[in-house]
Order: C-alpha cells, then structure tokens, then sequence
C-alpha cells in the first residue's frame, strides 16, 4: 500500500538552530500537507502545496512529486515551534496518507 | 477564516458506553472526515462525508457510525465504547479532495 516515511522520528534543537524535516513517499503524490500538532493537542496547518516551495516566516517547504519527497525546514527555531510535525499527502481522490510524525523540542 | 469546532474536547465514557462526537464547519466546505490520531500514528481516517446524507467509509470504521445531519455538522458515533477507541479524535473539512483539509481542535476519548 502507500507508504509515507517522515524522518527523523524525533530532533532536539536549541533556540536559534534550524534543520530539515523530511517525508518521503513510495508512490507518486498529487499534493502534501504539512502540520504541527501543539502542546494542546490542536493540529495547525503549515503548508499545502501541490509543487514547488512555500515559505512563511521561518518555515520553508518544498515539494518534489517526481523524487517522492517533502521537506520542511525550521530556522532560528523558538521554544513555541515544540511540537510534533505531520506530513500528510494526497494520493487521489478522498485518500490522504500521514506519516507517524517528527516530534521537535526545542530547548533554551 | 476556516472555522472548524468540535466538541466536546475531552470525554470520559466506560466499556460499552454510548458516545457521540460532535464537529461543526462554517467554512461552507462540502467534505468533511473523522480521524483518530494515537501516539507513534499519524491520522487514520475513520469516516467521510461529501454532502449532508453521504457517508463513506475510511480505513479504520470498525465499531464506528458516522452521519451527516446538514453540510455544517458530521458527528461519530461509538455505540459500544472500547478501550481500543482511547484516543484523539480530528473533524476536519475540505472544499474538494484536491483541497487543503482544515482540521477542528480535536477531541480526546478515554474509554475505562
């Protein structure tokens, strides 16, 4: 079946840092979505793209459908960006695929 | 901007218990979806909806009914409550399949 792999499972960062979090799929996908889920358990919407790159504030993502993968980079990380971070992706019609989530502490 | 709320947030039932599970949209969207999310998962879907009267069936429906009163409102219902059902439950709705999901607050089910 569709396959979604997110690494990694789990990144501890410091204020200030930035990295890359990643979703790869098995299949080609239409679209990919990508959310944190915060301390209070509410999922908020960070990106929707069907191609190219999304940039808002300091998030960045990019998706390429051809390579099978998304990305989602965090630069000068704050505490408020702890969370775990989901990637969702469309494969056609009603289905959507999550991966099992990248969870993100970001430490003092 | 898209409103999607459920409620209740949190709720306490025991096994065999009756639980309804309420999510309302006013983003005028047509699809609506129930998932459950638990821990080491991502979102599983459990139901959706493309009007008021559909009703589709996700990947996960055992032990769960689904109905969609009007296109705002979609509710889950589990009959009879299991401690497999422990878990946080998202409404969410989409103008299309092609479209972004906007997803409610989420609700969190304990089943003893």
């Amino acid at each position: 079946g569709d396959q979604v792999e997110q690494s990694p499972s789990a990144l501890s960062l410091h204020e200030g840092t930035g990295s890359a979090l990643r979703c790869n799929f098995t299949t080609t996908m239409r679209a990919v979505q990508w959310f944190r889920k915060n301390s209070r358990g509410s999922l908020i919407n960070l990106f929707y793209l069907a191609s190219g790159t999304k940039e808002n504030g300091r998030l960045k993502s990019a998706f390429d459908s051809k390579e099978r993968y998304s990305t989602l980079h965090i630069r000068d990380a704050q505490l408020e960006d702890s969370g775990t971070y989901f990637c969702a992706v469309r494969t056609g019609g009603y289905k959507v695929v999550f991966g099992s989530g990248t969870r993100l502490l970001v430490s003092p | 901007e898209a409103a999607v709320t459920q409620s209740p947030r949190n709720k306490v039932t025991v096994t065999g218990g009756n639980v309804t599970l309420s999510c309302r949209q006013t983003n005028s969207h047509n699809y609506m979806y129930w998932y459950r999310q638990d821990t080491g998962h991502g979102l599983r879907l459990i139901h959706y909806s493309y009007g008021a009267g559909n009703l589709q069936i996700g990947d996960v429906p055992d032990g769960y009914k689904a109905t969609r009163t009007t296109q705002e409102d979609f509710f889950l219902l589990l009959e009879l409550a299991s401690p497999s059902q422990t878990s946080l439950y998202f409404c969410a709705s989409s103008p299309g399949t092609n479209y972004e999901q906007y997803f409610g607050p989420g609700t969190r089910l304990t089943v003893l």
